[in-house]
C-alpha cells in the first residue's frame, strides 16, 4: 500500500501570495498517477489535478501540479479568498487501495 | 454536465445496517466507474472503494472488506453503497463520485471528476 504523507499541515497565507504543497509517497508513483482535491467545509469536494499536472475541466491555470516518482508539488500562484479550503492528494498508479494524504490546510493569515 | 444526486441523511442504531444511493445524469454511466469516500467529523478524506459497472468488479479498502457492499444499476444509473454492523465510529458524510478508467497496473485505477452532495449518515443509539 502507497502512503501518503502531506506537508505542510497547515499553511498560512495572505490572499496575493503563492501557496506550495507538498504530497510526498512512501514508494513510487507509476506513470504520475496523482490527483490533487481541494475541499471546502459543507461542500463536496473537487478534483484539481490529475495525472500530476493536468487540470481538471474549469481549473483556474493559478492552479499547478508537478513532479514525478514520490515527490509532488500543488502551487497556487496567487491566492484568491476562495482557495482557501483544504487539500488532498491521492495516488492511483498501482493497484488499491488509492488512498489520500492527511490533508494540507491553507488558512488565511 | 454529470450530475451525482445522493440519497437524504441517514439516522441508525448500533449495529444496524445503511444503504446510500447515488444516481448519475447528464453522461454516460457503464462506461466509468464510482468510488465512495468518507469524512468523519473533524477527520480527513478516507477512501472506501469503489465499482466499475460495466464489469460488476469492485474494489473494497481492507478496512471495511466484510463489512460494506457496492452494487450498481445500470437501468437507472445508480450506485449503491451498504454498511453493515454500524458502530458510533461511521458516523460521517458519505460521498460518491465518478470517474473515467485508467489502464495502469494491470488493470483499471479510477479517481473522482464528478463528486455527489454528501450523505450523513449519523449511528446514535
Amino acid at each position: 500500500e502507497v502512503v501518503l504523507t502531506q506537508s505542510p499541515g497547515t499553511l498560512s497565507l495572505s490572499p496575493g501570495e503563492r501557496a506550495t504543497l507538498s504530497c510526498r509517497a512512501s514508494q513510487s508513483v507509476s506513470s504520475s498517477y496523482l490527483a490533487w482535491y481541494q475541499h471546502k467545509p459543507g461542500q463536496a469536494p473537487r478534483l484539481l489535478i490529475y495525472g500530476a499536472s493536468s487540470r481538471a475541466t474549469g481549473i483556474p491555470d493559478r492552479f499547478s501540479g508537478s513532479g514525478s516518482g514520490t515527490d509532488f508539488t500543488l502551487t497556487i500562484s496567487r491566492l484568491e479568498p476562495e482557495d482557501f479550503a483544504v487539500y488532498y492528494c491521492q495516488q492511483y498508479g498501482s493497484p488499491p487501495p488509492w488512498t489520500f494524504g492527511q490533508g494540507t490546510k491553507v488558512e488565511i493569515k | 454536465q454529470v450530475h451525482l444526486m445522493q440519497s437524504g441523511a441517514e439516522v441508525k442504531k448500533p449495529g444496524s445496517s445503511v444503504k446510500v444511493s447515488c444516481k448519475a445524469s447528464g453522461g454516460t454511466f457503464s462506461n466509468y466507474a464510482i468510488s465512495w469516500v468518507r469524512q468523519a467529523p473533524g477527520q480527513g478524506l478516507e477512501w472506501m472503494g469503489g465499482i466499475i459497472p460495466i464489469f460488476g468488479t469492485a474494489n473494497y479498502a481492507q478496512k471495511f472488506q466484510g463489512r460494506v457492499t457496492f452494487t450498481a444499476d445500470e437501468s437507472t444509473s445508480t450506485a449503491y453503497m451498504e454498511l453493515s454492523s454500524l458502530r458510533s465510529e461511521d458516523t460521517a458524510v458519505y460521498y460518491c463520485g465518478r470517474g473515467g478508467l485508467a489502464r495502469v497496473w494491470g488493470g483499471y485505477s479510477y479517481i473522482l471528476d464528478y463528486w455527489g452532495q454528501g450523505t450523513l449518515v449519523t449511528v446514535s443509539s
